[in-house]
């Protein structure tokens, strides 16, 4: 069956750095979604990604789909002590049936 | 979106007994999924419940075990049945919206002893 794998499991870093989490899907996916989920909170959507290629930025984060539509990253630029947090990628081959990868945990030291 | 709120927020009940979970989403939607995430780890699917039919449950997840009701468009319950340790989680609900993003509900932390 389709699988997300996501990595890496965790990132420590310091304020100011860069983080970037990386997502693969056994099969071509139709879209991929983002989610963020904060300690003690739930999974909040951040944004999808459809097209082949797409990048999409919010503030500091920078979304990407990959050509083949199988993987995707998220990249933050300058970490603050906000953006931590767990961070999920989220494939699905058609409709609504999402498969969750297994999320990176990222903490930021200030 | 949609504005979405479960009952309990919190459980802790003993091995052998049921806990049903409330999911109540403030707009009509066709579908509503149920979630578990069990400690440190990622959301798997249980369940797709549908109004007017019965659920579609995920390979692993049987409906004696995770009975399901959908008795309209904006509410659904998710019952724990026989409960063990294992089963020590925490069961989110979803909605769709838009174009395949999802909004999950906050969530019931349920803990077995």
């Amino acid at each position: 069956g389709q699988q997300v794998m996501q990595i890496p499991q965790y990132q420590h870093v310091q304020e100011g750095e860069d983080f970037t989490t990386y997502c693969n899907s056994s099969t071509t996916l139709s879209n991929i979604q983002w989610y963020k989920q904060r300690p003690g909170g739930h999974p909040v959507f951040l944004i999808q990604l459809v097209k082949s290629g797409e990048v999409k930025k919010q503030k500091r984060l920078t979304f990407q789909f990959g050509e083949a539509k199988k993987n995707s990253s998220l990249h933050i630029t300058a970490t603050q002590t906000t953006d931590v947090g767990t961070y999920f990628c989220a494939g699905s081959a058609g409709g609504f049936k999402t498969i969750f990868g297994a999320g990176t945990r990222l903490f930021v030291k200030a | 979106s949609a504005v979405i709120s479960q009952k309990p927020s919190r459980d802790i009940c003993q091995r052998g007994t049921s806990l049903t979970i409330q999911c109540q989403v403030d707009s009509q939607v066709t579908m509503m999924f149920w979630y578990r995430q069990q400690p440190g780890q990622s959301l798997t699917l249980i369940a797709t419940a549908n109004q007017g039919s019965e659920a579609t449950y995920e390979s692993g997840f049987v409906i004696d075990k995770f009975p399901i009701s959908r008795p309209n468009l904006t509410f659904s319950t998710l019952t724990v049945s026989n409960l063990s340790p294992e089963d020590s989680s925490i069961y989110l609900c979803s909605v769709p919206q838009g174009n395949y993003e999802q909004y999950f509900g906050p969530g019931t932390r349920l803990t077995v002893t």
